[in-house]
Order: structure tokens, then C-alpha cells, then sequence
């Protein structure tokens, strides 16, 4: 079975100051792995995903992830952030095969001026 | 622009009230996901279909919840009958099984706000 942890339930930061929210998984076989967002009153939707090939992934909106199999890590980091980004975070991990995705708790990103 | 739609956006009801969510996946995506969200337990997945066809709701109380898939552009949860342990926010989602899995790209709806009192 598979299983994500976020190490961080909430992550204060300032605005124009760089963000890393992590992600550890674990699984008995390869994965594939996703980080989405959630803004208030609004479903979920993809920021980026690792299927296979480079283990530097980009997303939208400037942020990237980078997948990390001897730590079972894939955290989510931007370099210089927006109050906009203001919202919640969640990692996602998916085995080959398989069409669930199960996800972490969850972090809020709490961007202030 | 293709969007995920549910209904009600926000249900209040009384406990013993039986409750039907429904969903508009988009159109050409084959799988669709029930999510229920809480602030104690996160993203639980309780429910969810390939090609209208049920593959696993081992996450959702059997006694009480039911969900199905009339036709390819509707998708129904009910609770009946519905408890207060019951309010939280429903997601429902859809996506593009693959042979292999799926490519994980999953869109959401806006989610139904269920309070049960």
C-alpha cells in the first residue's frame, strides 16, 4: 500500500520569500507522483506531475518539484512567492497501473505582505 | 471551457434526511471519482468508476452510501440516511483511465458542502 506524509500542516511565509513544502511517500513499487492546489471554495487542480524522465519537474504559476527516489521525496518549492499563492498544497502519489491517486493531509501556504 | 459540475454547491439537512449529490464529469473522461474532504481526515477516497462501470468503493460505508453512474454524463452519491459525522465537502472528479493507470491529471468540481445536523 501506498502512503504520502506532508510533513507540514501550515508554512507562514512572507511575500517575495522563497517556499519548500515537503512530501515524503512510500511504496513497494515505482510511482508516479503530482502536487495540487486547492484555493478557498474550489476543488483541486494539478500543479505538476512526475511520471518518469527528469527528476526536475516545472508547473504552473512558477513552481517546481523535484523527485527524489533514494529519499522517497517530492517536495514542492518557488523560488520568490505571491500572496495569490495563498492556499492549500497537496502531494499525491499513484502506482503505474492503477487509476486512484492517494494524498497527503495537506499544507497551507500562508503568504503575507 | 470544460468543467467538472456539481450539485448542490451547499446542502443543510436534518439527520435521518436522505441527500443525492450529483456530478457532470467532462465530457470524454472515462473515470469518475467521489472525494469526501474533512478537516480530521483529509482527501478520503470513497468511490470511483471507469466507463460507468463501479471498480472500487471500499471507502464508503455500505450501509449508508451509495453511488452510481446512470449514464456516461451523470454520476450520483446518496446518503441514506444521512448523520452528522456525515458534513463534510464532497469532491467529485473526473479524469482519463488509461490501460496502464491513469495519467493522474484529475479535474475537480467545485465541491458540495454537506451539513447534517
Amino acid at each position: 500500500a501506498q502512503s504520502v506524509t506532508q510533513l507540514d500542516s501550515q508554512v507562514p511565509v512572507f511575500e517575495e520569500a522563497p517556499v519548500e513544502l515537503r512530501c515524503n511517500y512510500s511504496s513497494s513499487v515505482s510511482v508516479y507522483l503530482f502536487w495540487y492546489v486547492q484555493y478557498p471554495n474550489q476543488g483541486l487542480q494539478l500543479l505538476l506531475k512526475y511520471l518518469s524522465g527528469s527528476t526536475l519537474v516545472k508547473g504552473i504559476n512558477g513552481f517546481e518539484a523535484e523527485f527524489n527516489k533514494s529519499q522517497t521525496s517530492f517536495h514542492l518549492r518557488k523560488p520568490s512567492v505571491h500572496i495569490s499563492d495563498t492556499a492549500e498544497y497537496f502531494c499525491a502519489v499513484s502506482e503505474p497501473g492503477y487509476s486512484t491517486l492517494t494524498f497527503g493531509k495537506g499544507t497551507m501556504l500562508l503568504v503575507s505582505p | 471551457d470544460a468543467r467538472v459540475t456539481q450539485t448542490p454547491r451547499h446542502k443543510v439537512t436534518e439527520m435521518g434526511q436522505e441527500v443525492t449529490m450529483r456530478c457532470q464529469p467532462i465530457l470524454g473522461h472515462n473515470t469518475v471519482f467521489w472525494y469526501r474532504q474533512t478537516m480530521m481526515q483529509g482527501l478520503e477516497l470513497l468511490a470511483y468508476f471507469r466507463n460507468r462501470a463501479p471498480l472500487d468503493d471500499s471507502g464508503m460505508p455500505k450501509d449508508r452510501f451509495s453511488a452510481e453512474m446512470p449514464d456516461a454524463t451523470l454520476a450520483t452519491l446518496k446518503i441514506q440516511p444521512s448523520e452528522p459525522r456525515d458534513s463534510a465537502v464532497y469532491f467529485c472528479a473526473s479524469g482519463i483511465g488509461l490501460a496502464g493507470g491513469t495519467t493522474g491529471e484529475l479535474f475537480f468540481g467545485e465541491g458540495s458542502r454537506l451539513t447534517v445536523l
